[in-house]
């Protein structure tokens, strides 16, 4: 169980672009899914916390107009990386947590991001 | 400042060896230390620990938590290739949030 799902996988684009990465829980409802930015050989780096039926909550530093979150349902949220440069090319992965007590974080298998 | 810091960064070994990983922490409100694996794609979920003193185990693989001296450990015996991994700590609990603060990590090479 717990499985988190991310769609897609690997994207290449034309700067300007905009680019939507999915993430889905498949066997569970989040109300809290997470997404984190990882640059290579770094750790993750928490981006924002998507609630459901809210806004999401963005860490310091990360520009909220930059990437949209949109968390629609309590197994779907939407990160929009709008118009897309080069230095936001990276390692794009979510995360979502069962509505319990003592629960991990359960993590898709990210998106690489690469802008041209 | 919240902070989780991992040693070593890195550490190549022998298949048949056992290896300690460590993971300090310096968090704000702690509710829980967790431990992940993370080969070429996301991390995967090892070990969730909240309380002092509690071996946790898993096949080959233990982790256990101090929360007096803000650390923990995961311990992997006999070792194999397939251990080859990056393994994350992270702390989740601040602010009282579900967020987690990760370490660096520790990149572990096994050899045959």
């Amino acid at each position: 169980g717990a499985v988190v799902s991310q769609h897609p996988s690997w994207v290449i684009c034309k700067s300007g672009t905009s680019v939507k990465i999915e993430c889905r829980s498949l066997d569970f409802q989040a109300t809290t899914m997470f997404w984190y930015r990882q640059f290579p050989k770094q750790s993750l780096m928490l981006m924002a916390t998507s609630n459901e039926g809210s806004k999401a909550t963005y860490e310091q530093g990360v520009e909220k107009d930059k990437f949209l979150i949109n968390h629609a349902s309590l197994t779907l949220s939407t990160l929009t990386v709008t118009s897309a440069h080069p230095e936001d090319s990276s390692f794009y992965i979510c995360s979502a947590i069962l509505d319990r007590d003592n629960q991990p974080q359960h993590f898709g298998d990210g998106t690489r991001l690469s802008i041209l | 400042e919240d902070k989780v810091v991992q040693s070593p960064l890195s550490l190549v070994v022998h298949e048949g060896d056992t290896v300690t990983l460590n993971c300090s922490y310096e968090v704000t409100n702690f509710r829980s230390l967790l431990w992940y694996k993370q080969e070429k794609k996301a991390p995967t979920f090892l070990f969730m620990l909240t309380s002092s003193g509690i071996e946790k185990k898993s096949g080959r693989l233990s982790s256990i938590l101090d929360k007096k001296e803000l650390f923990s450990i995961l311990n992997i015996t006999a070792t194999q290739t397939g251990d080859s991994a990056v393994y994350l700590c992270a702390v989740e609990g601040p602010y009282n949030t579900d967020k987690l603060i990760f370490g660096t990590g520790t990149r572990l090479q096994v050899f045959p």
